[in-house]
């Protein structure tokens, strides 16, 4: 079975100032690992994904993430916040063994809210 | 080059009405997951389908839900005598292979009065 925890409900942070976002996983195989952000009454957006190589991934509006696979985490991070960058962002792990089915396991999410 | 296409954005059904719910995945994607999320959660598997075969239900309930992604034409998950807990966002992904992350509808929000 796999497994995703975010463990904050809420992230508050001023606006210019870094963020961290915080992930962990747990998956049988090797980890495919993505984030996305919804905003409100909106899909899911895809932000950026891990799958092999460099352990720093870069994405979309400036975020990057930090795949470490001793602590079996993905943490999502920003070092300028900017006011539209508050929405909820979701965690996601899938198998990345041939054959396992590839549905996503996403975590419950964190709300990110960056203030003037 | 259109994202995955959802309709009704809104539906409002009835307590023991049917509803039909309709993604249209990115052209040339192969796999199409739905997922459920209910408010200030997040999103719940639901079923995995690729063309005419169901994958993976195991997130499907096993009374009134099913779901089919036809040869031709949209895939649909279909929800009968829809019941007040029912109520929640629908959301519509698909994706050209398991490498790649998907791509979201904008979703279906069902409302059971």
């Amino acid at each position: 079975a796999q497994s995703v925890a975010q463990p904050e409900d809420q992230v508050n942070v001023a606006e210019g100032n870094p963020l961290t976002v915080k992930c962990t996983y747990s998956v049988s195989g090797n980890p495919y690992l993505f984030w996305y952000v919804q905003y409100p009454n909106r899909g899911l957006q895809f932000l950026l994904k891990y799958i092999t190589g460099d352990n720093l991934v870069k994405g979309s509006y400036g975020f990057e993430a930090e795949f470490n696979k001793s602590q079996t985490s993905f943490h999502l991070k920003k070092p300028s916040a900017l006011v539209s960058d508050s929405a909820l962002y979701f965690c996601a792990v899938r198998d990345g063994r041939t054959g396992t089915a590839s549905k996503l396991t996403f975590g419950t999410g964190t709300r990110l809210q960056v203030m003037l | 080059n259109a994202g995955v296409m959802q309709n009704p954005r809104h539906l409002v059904r009835r307590r023991g009405q049917e509803a039909r719910l309709r993604c249209s995945p990115v052209k040339g994607h192969s796999h199409v997951y739905w997922y459920r999320q209910l408010p200030e959660e997040g999103l719940k598997f639901m079923v995995y389908l690729q063309k005419e075969n169901i994958i993976d239900e195991s997130g499907m309930p096993k009374e009134r839900f099913s779901a089919e992604f036809p040869k031709e034409g949209p895939s649909i998950l279909r929800i009968q005598q829809v019941v007040r807990g029912d109520s929640a966002a629908y959301f519509c992904a698909s994706s050209p292979s398991i490498e790649y992350g998907y791509t979201f509808g904008s979703g279906t929000r069902l409302t059971v009065v």
